[in-house]
């Protein structure tokens, strides 16, 4: 079973709608991570939280709004998206954003969340 | 510049057939890691393996072995005896020090193993 959890698993939303995508971890990381990814395609990097604040956004457009309550959580806030924004949103965390020898470096995914936007 | 190349799109096999997932990277940084990770169809990216860049020793993990050469910038994934619960996207991935925390994908690697 996986150790990062994310919800929904799916979601549909109209072009008004606001939602939000939720993810959470209990492994003690202080990274987390939300990418995108289109089918038959790799995941982008959308966002790196470290230690629960914004250490990079990939120039995301702003009707995704990321949002780290703590070190646990992870959430995507959804408005006004256009359906080219359909896709698999995957949380990801890992034990911090540097590569060190205490730092093991793997990230972990999360289900995903399958968003569909009509 | 960061970059991970997985030159086959798409492998298909028979099971028990043996198959190796090819993966070059590209870095100039000299502190690095490499990952594989499996995507079924159900979408959740399972880690499989880490490998440092000051640890060239190669590993086998049950029917899963990996050959890392530094000289080449090669990390190679080889799946003996396959079985059709392989069959999966299989993402090689780099991740460098001064990279902030991102991780650099290959273009995946789509494997059907068909019984």
């Amino acid at each position: 079973d996986t150790e990062v959890t994310q919800t929904p698993k799916h979601l549909v939303m109209g072009m008004t709608n606001k939602k939000s995508l939720k993810c959470e971890q209990h492994m003690g990381h202080r990274a987390m991570y939300w990418y995108k990814q289109k089918a038959k395609k790799p995941p982008e990097l959308m966002f790196v939280y470290s230690y629960e604040k914004l250490s990079i956004n990939e120039s995301v457009p702003s009707r995704f709004s990321p949002e780290c309550p703590n070190s646990s959580l992870l959430n995507l806030h959804l408005h006004a998206l256009q359906p080219e924004d359909s896709a698999l949103y995957l949380c990801a965390s890992s034990q911090g954003i540097f590569v060190m020898p205490t730092n093991t470096g793997e990230l972990f995914f999360g289900e995903g969340s399958r968003l569909t936007v009509l | 510049a960061q970059k991970v190349t997985q030159a086959q799109t798409e492998i298909s096999v028979v099971e028990k057939e043996d198959v190796t997932l090819d993966c070059v990277y590209e870095t100039r940084d000299t502190t690095y890691y490499l990952f594989w990770y499996k995507q079924p169809p159900s979408g959740e990216l399972v880690f499989l393996i880490r490998r440092n860049s000051f640890d060239e020793q190669n590993e086998i993990s049950g029917r899963y072995s990996w050959n890392f050469q530094k000289s080449t910038s090669s990390f190679n994934f080889t799946i003996t005896a396959s079985q059709v619960v392989d069959s999966a996207v299989y993402f090689c991935a780099l991740r460098t020090y001064n990279q902030g925390g991102k991780l650099i994908f290959g273009q995946g690697t789509e494997l059907s193993v068909k019984p």
